[in-house]
């Protein structure tokens, strides 16, 4: 029962270079999402997407890509690594966005990937 | 006002305690609530959702009150175990994906 699998776990990046962070689930959640947490800060979105082939911008999209070609896979690229990205990032999933109800929507989180850039 | 605001704490409890958190949100028109916990160095896992009507979940209670737009969550009989950070998250009336506000995470540390 895999959830959600992301690789690498731990990653260091010299400024300017690029790198993908991969995400994938096999739980058929139509919605995928990428967030960075920084220290003592909370989750902030980067990208999101609610279905294959459909992505868009959450709250931090700058110096990031993604794409959505399958239900189960969603990579986030770095563009010419920054020293301003080095933190935690995690993929989730979700069946589908929360309406009330329990447990409805909710968010399934990879491990993490801890990227510094020197 | 921030939108989903926390004490960050630490709490420093000991075994048996009782503790309490609250979370105050900026959006009176926000919808739904929940709060994930977050142990040290790994990812948020959903501890409860928060209804309209207070719910319970064995130790841990669950209290929404919109008219003050604050929600609580209460841990009764503290144990090692419970040592975590505990994260709000409101989603608010949008139904994009950016809805999700989560807040910066109250610290609790459980001592024997």
């Amino acid at each position: 029962n895999a959830g959600v699998t992301q690789t690498p776990k731990f990653r260091i990046l010299k400024i300017g270079q690029s790198m993908t962070l991969q995400c994938t689930q096999d739980m058929n959640h139509n919605y995928m999402y990428w967030y960075r947490q920084d220290p003592g800060m909370g989750l902030k979105l980067i990208y999101y997407s609610v279905g294959a082939g459909i992505t868009d911008k959450g709250e931090v999209p700058n110096g990031y890509n993604v794409s959505r070609s399958t239900t189960e896979d969603f990579p986030l690229r770095l563009e010419l690594a920054a020293p301003s990205q080095t933190s935690v990032y995690f993929c989730a999933s979700s069946l589908r966005l929360f309406e009330d109800g329990p447990t409805v929507g909710e968010l399934f989180f990879g491990e993490g990937s801890r990227l510094t850039v020197l | 006002r921030k939108e989903v605001e926390q004490d960050p704490g630490p709490f420093n409890v000991p075994e048996g305690a009782t503790v309490a958190f609250n979370c105050t949100y900026s959006n009176s028109a926000s919808q739904s609530f929940f709060w994930y916990r977050q142990d040290c160095r790994k990812e948020p896992k959903l501890l409860m959702s928060v209804y309209s009507s207070g719910n319970e979940d064995g130790r841990f209670t669950a209290q929404l009150n919109r008219a003050s737009q604050y929600i609580s969550l209460l841990i009764r009989d503290s144990k090692l175990s419970d040592s975590a950070t505990y994260l709000c998250v409101v989603k608010g009336p949008s139904q994009a994906g950016t809805a999700l506000i989560f807040g910066k995470g109250t610290t609790l540390s459980v001592s024997s």
